[in-house]
Order: C-alpha cells, then structure tokens, then sequence
C-alpha cells in the first residue's frame, strides 16, 4: 500500500481546469513532485516543490499544498494533457525514503 | 543536457540477482545536492521507488524491498548499479534510473532514462 494516496481517475473536459490530489501524512512536511506519463513512455516532471516549474513545462502546470495534500492544476486542459499523474514525496518515517501515489490517470474530454 | 540509460538483462530466472546498470552524462555524482534513484513500474500499474543514492554515497532503500537491494556508484565511469537479489516473477517491471535533486523539504526526479524492461521467468 501506498504512503501517498491519488484518486485513481479524473475527468476533465477540453479547456477547464481540472485538480488532481495528493493525500498523506508526510506531505505536512515535505513538498510533493509530480510527474506526468504517457502509455509507453517514462515520467516526465512537471512541478516540484513548493510550485516549480522544470523548463518546457507550459504554465498551465502548478501546484499547491495545504495540510496532508498536495494538488496539482490544470488551467485549461490540453488534449495531449490525457495521461497518468503521479505524486511523489519523501515517507513519513523521517528516514529520507521515497514513495509514490498510486497514480491518477486523467481523461480530457 | 544530462541523459541516462539502464542497461542490463531482459530475461532472468526466479531466485536469481539482478543487476542493473545506469551509465549517465551531464553532471557529477559527487557534487552536493545530487542523487541518482531506481524506479520501477511493472506492466499497467504504478511507479514503485526502490532506491536512492546521494553524492555523499549515503543510500537509501525501500523498505518492503531492503533485503534484497543494493545501490552502488561508480563516479569516476558516471555509473549507479542497482542489484536485486532473489529475483521474483511479481518483479517483472520496466526499471527506471532518474537524476534526482535533493533539498531540505523536496525531492525530485528532474530527469529520466527510457526504463529498461525486466521479465522474470523461468
């Protein structure tokens, strides 16, 4: 099971904003990361954190965070924006480990 | 323009070791702030972290997967080599090696190899 915990599917229609979420105790201390995948390809970083953006990310990209969640937006969902989206973050141990949500996949309609 | 690439065998036996190689370019390992991590992802499902190594050679693993895992660098061949030992088919899974950046309240995988496909098989 995973630290971080993502809705497992989200729908958006062509042109709203759309916010994926993000829950887990660790994220009251630390920033998440999210990546961005598509079918057969690795992940791509798109924010990271307190909401960074990695150079060729368009600004449509942000996040935020408040308490055990972070969220990412979509301002103006793109069609190529259809893909799975993944949290990243540090564990609640304390130890410096790694975990990632289980992965939202998103629909543009 | 920092790239990497695993490389390593597509097929392997149940209970043998795998070994994994991520030969990169573009930065050091032994500069601050500077990690290089194991992602793997097996077929339709999600991305599971598996290991980090520092530029201080400091390593971290994941728990469920400890026993079994070790990170090594090799700075001077620009090279991180993941083992995992007694080799499962639940392991089959693509295996990512990422550039990642490390600071106090984040991490993050700025940079990825293409993932090198893993089939555990008899």
């Amino acid at each position: 099971s995973s630290e971080l915990t993502q809705d497992p599917a989200v729908s958006v229609a062509l042109g709203q904003t759309v916010r994926i979420t993000c829950q887990g105790d660790s994220l009251r201390s630390y920033y998440a990361s999210w990546y961005q995948q598509k079918p057969g390809q690795a992940p791509v970083l798109v924010i990271y954190g307190k909401n960074n953006r990695p150079s060729g990310i368009p600004d449509r990209f942000s996040g935020s965070s408040s308490g055990n969640t972070a969220s990412l937006t979509i301002t103006g969902a793109q069609a190529e924006d259809e893909a799975d989206y993944y949290c990243n973050s540090r564990d609640s141990s304390g130890n410096h480990l790694g975990v990632f949500g289980g992965g939202t996949k998103l629909t543009v309609l | 323009q920092i790239t990497l690439k695993e490389s390593g065998p597509t097929l392997v036996k149940p209970t043998q070791t795998l070994t994994l190689t991520c030969t990169f370019s573009g930065f050091s390992l032994s500069t601050s702030g500077v990690g290089v991590g194991w992602i793997r992802q097996p077929p339709g499902k999600a991305l599971e972290w598996l290991a980090l190594i520092y530029w201080d050679d400091d390593k971290r693993y994941s728990p469920s997967l400890k026993s079994r895992l070790t990170i090594t660098k090799d700075t001077s061949k620009n090279q991180v080599v993941l083992t995992m030992t007694n080799m499962d088919p639940v392991d089959t899974a693509t295996y990512y090696c990422a550039h990642s950046v490390i600071g106090v309240t984040h991490d993050a995988f700025d940079i990825w190899g293409q993932g090198t496909m893993v089939t555990v098989s008899s």
